[in-house]
């Protein structure tokens, strides 16, 4: 069964440095959504992606994120310089349309820790 | 601001039984409804989707909207220890945008 993948399942880095994390998302979905669960919270959502363009945002994703499909297959959420607050599970999800089919397919995640 | 309420538990069953987790929501135009599984480190994973009032089924889980008292429910019949996971109660919001909000969920214990 395709499934959506993500790596790093693990990132650490320094507060102020640039982390990308990269997502596949299942082939034929024509929407891709980036999602964020800091320990014991709720799962809160950054942004949504189609047809090349970001669709929607929340008030988390300001001017540090930034997220790009460079290619046909990989979908990446930039964070340009990391706070000790953007520690979470990052997850990214996929769906096969806005319009008629509104499930959310999550890959497995990447736990960000910022020092 | 759109809410999604979910008693977050523990609720406790023993095997066999039937447990049943619930949502309610604030907004009342919203128009689709998911339960999402995640166990303890993982990631939330779709197991219903229910669109209209009424029942939907789909093996041991069952789904239940009621959009006039804002309320959605999740039965899973024949509970069994694997089923022990925080559920996820997830409502997108109306006007055209389907980004679902999540609440913050309730965990099941199923104990032998």
């Amino acid at each position: 069964e395709p499934e959506v993948t993500q790596t790093p399942s693990h990132q650490v880095t320094q507060m102020g440095q640039e982390v990308i994390l990269r997502c596949v998302p299942i082939s034929n979905h024509l929407y891709f959504y980036w999602y964020r669960q800091i320990l014991g919270q709720k799962v809160e959502f950054l942004v949504s992606f189609y047809n090349n363009e970001i669709s929607e945002k929340s008030e988390i994703f300001d001017d540090q994120f930034s997220v790009e499909r460079p290619d046909g297959s990989n979908f990446t959420l930039k964070i340009r310089s990391t706070k000790l607050e953007d520690s979470a599970m990052y997850f990214c999800a996929s769906s096969p349309s806005g319009a008629d089919s509104y499930e959310q397919y999550f890959g497995p995640g990447t736990r960000l820790t910022v020092t | 601001q759109k809410e999604v309420e979910q008693n977050s538990g523990p609720l406790s069953v023993p095997e066999g039984a039937i447990a049943s987790l619930n949502c309610t929501y604030s907004d009342r135009g919203s128009q689709s409804f998911f339960w999402y599984r995640q166990y303890s480190g993982k990631s939330p994973e779709l197991i219903m989707f229910i669109y209209s009032n009424g029942d939907k089924e789909d093996g041991r889980f069952t789904a239940q909207l009621n959009k006039a008292s804002q309320y959605v429910s999740l039965l899973i019949r024949d509970s069994q220890p694997s089923d022990s996971a925080t559920y996820l109660c997830a409502v997108a919001q109306s006007g055209g945008s389907y980004i679902p909000t999540f609440g913050r969920g309730t965990s099941l214990i199923v104990h032998p």
